[in-house]
């Protein structure tokens, strides 16, 4: 079983650039959500998308889009990379009821220089 | 809104002891309580859940009850090996809607020692 694909699991970017992390799911989960890893501050909730065509912000959405044309894939995309960027981000993805928990990916490890 | 307060690391250990992560949550309503893992240089993967009053996650020696009285969901096990060696995070999530969102704690790093 795939569950939640991320890619890629390494990327260093120059200040100024974009990119597009992916994520695709395989579980037929409705809500997906992106999360950034930074020491000392647990996971903070980027963006996150409830179904197909509907996101929302969470709590550190500056300098990041996403969208959800499919019920599979999330992509995030930095529109001009900055060194406070630098983070791991996971993606993630669940049923919508309470109850149940949420699938991660294995990261993504992004430096920016 | 809804957080969550777990105690800081690291914690260190000597193989076989008892562990105590402590973990408490400010939610409206009755949110749902999940312990997640993280060994190193992976992603999170779910420990154990509880999703209503007085229920005990478990799984792996580990557990946690849902306290509402306390508000607190504290990870424990009896005796701890090398390989539990990981960083902890306790999560909730709520009702629908913008509020089904999972939040999580800072995390606890655990280092058992031989």
């Amino acid at each position: 079983n795939a569950g939640v694909t991320q890619t890629p699991k390494f990327q260093v970017l120059k200040t100024g650039q974009s990119m597009t992390l992916q994520c695709a799911q395989d579980m037929n989960h409705e809500y997906m959500s992106w999360y950034r890893q930074d020491p000392g501050m647990g996971l903070r909730l980027i963006h996150y998308s409830v179904g197909a065509g509907i996101t929302d912000q969470g709590e550190v959405p500056n300098g990041y889009n996403v969208s959800r044309s499919t019920t599979e894939d999330f992509p995030l995309r930095l529109l001009s990379a900055a060194p406070s960027q630098t983070s791991v981000y996971f993606c993630a993805s669940s049923f919508g009821d309470r109850a149940t928990e949420a699938f991660f990916g294995q990261g993504t490890r992004l430096t920016v220089v | 809104g809804n957080s969550v307060t777990q105690m800081e690391g690291p914690v260190t250990l000597s193989e076989e002891a008892f562990l105590t992560i402590n973990c408490t949550y400010t939610a409206t309503g009755y949110p749902s309580l999940f312990w997640y893992v993280q060994y190193p240089g992976e992603g999170l993967q779910l420990l154990l859940k509880a999703t209503k009053a007085d229920d005990k996650g478990s799984n792996k020696g580990f557990e946690a009850t849902y306290r509402k009285e306390t508000t607190s969901f504290h990870l424990e096990k009896g005796s701890v090996q090398v390989s539990d060696s990981a960083v902890y995070f306790c999560a909730l999530k709520g009702y629908g809607g913008a509020t089904n969102k999972l939040i999580f704690g800072t995390g606890t790093l655990l280092a058992v020692q031989p």
